[in-house]
């Protein structure tokens, strides 16, 4: 079975540019989180999916960010624009159940010169 | 709010030493608590997680927590240390609210194995 994947797994843009990144989710798994790591501080929460349905959104920092998980299968995270203090390693995670072990994609690297 | 303290961001061990890694969370409900690890450019992979069931949990390559309420506190344990065990370690916990099951983390902790 495959596990969660994320793409891109590195990206370096601009400050005012504009990215998207990815999270196909392990199949049947109707709960999706976003996380992000800023370095040197801790994994934080963005926002949790349940199917195709925010669930919790109280971790999104602003509204440069827009997330979308249309059909309920693989998500999106747009940032728009970017800005220098938006670089980290944003995790994407996916759960059967509420309750239930959250797997971990290995994480896409962005960097905002 | 709950929140996670784990204190050290670097351990060393020499091989075949006692591994000790610390936790301490808050939480104002019973809470999950959960060790994740992560190894090189790969994702977070679940050690082991206690449930409110037994206080004494067993995870996998050895590893094992115990939840101690009356020091909030879920340290992370294992007897002998192997080079394979090098790689960041996180200290979490979640507590069910309106349907949400957030995870929120502790700093990390980077173990390095030594021979």
């Amino acid at each position: 079975e495959a596990g969660v994947t994320q793409f891109p797994s590195h990206s370096v843009i601009e400050k005012g540019q504009t990215v998207t990144l990815r999270c196909d989710p392990i199949s049947g798994h109707d709960n999706l989180y976003w996380y992000r790591r800023v370095m040197g501080k801790e994994i934080k929460f963005l926002l949790h999916f349940v199917k195709e349905s925010k669930q919790d959104e109280s971790g999104m920092p602003n509204n440069r960010f827009l997330a979308e998980r249309t059909g309920g299968t693989y998500s999106t995270l747009k940032v728009q624009p970017a800005e220098l203090e938006d670089s980290g390693v944003y995790f994407c995670a996916s759960s059967q159940e509420l309750v239930g072990e959250q797997f971990f994609g290995p994480g896409t690297r962005l960097t905002v010169l | 709010a709950q929140s996670v303290t784990q204190l050290g961001s670097h351990v060393s061990v020499s091989e075949g030493a006692l591994v000790l890694l610390r936790c301490n969370y808050s939480s104002s409900v019973p809470p999950y608590l959960f060790w994740y690890v992560q190894y090189p450019n790969q994702g977070l992979q679940l050690l082991l997680k206690y449930t409110s069931a037994a206080t004494l949990v067993k995870g996998i390559n050895g590893f094992e927590a115990e939840f101690k309420k009356s020091e909030t506190s879920f340290h992370l344990t294992k007897p002998s240390a192997h080079m394979s065990d090098a790689a960041e370690y996180f200290c979490a916990v979640s507590v069910l609210t309106g349907g949400g099951n957030k995870l929120t983390f502790g700093t990390g902790t980077q173990l390095k194995v030594e021979l």
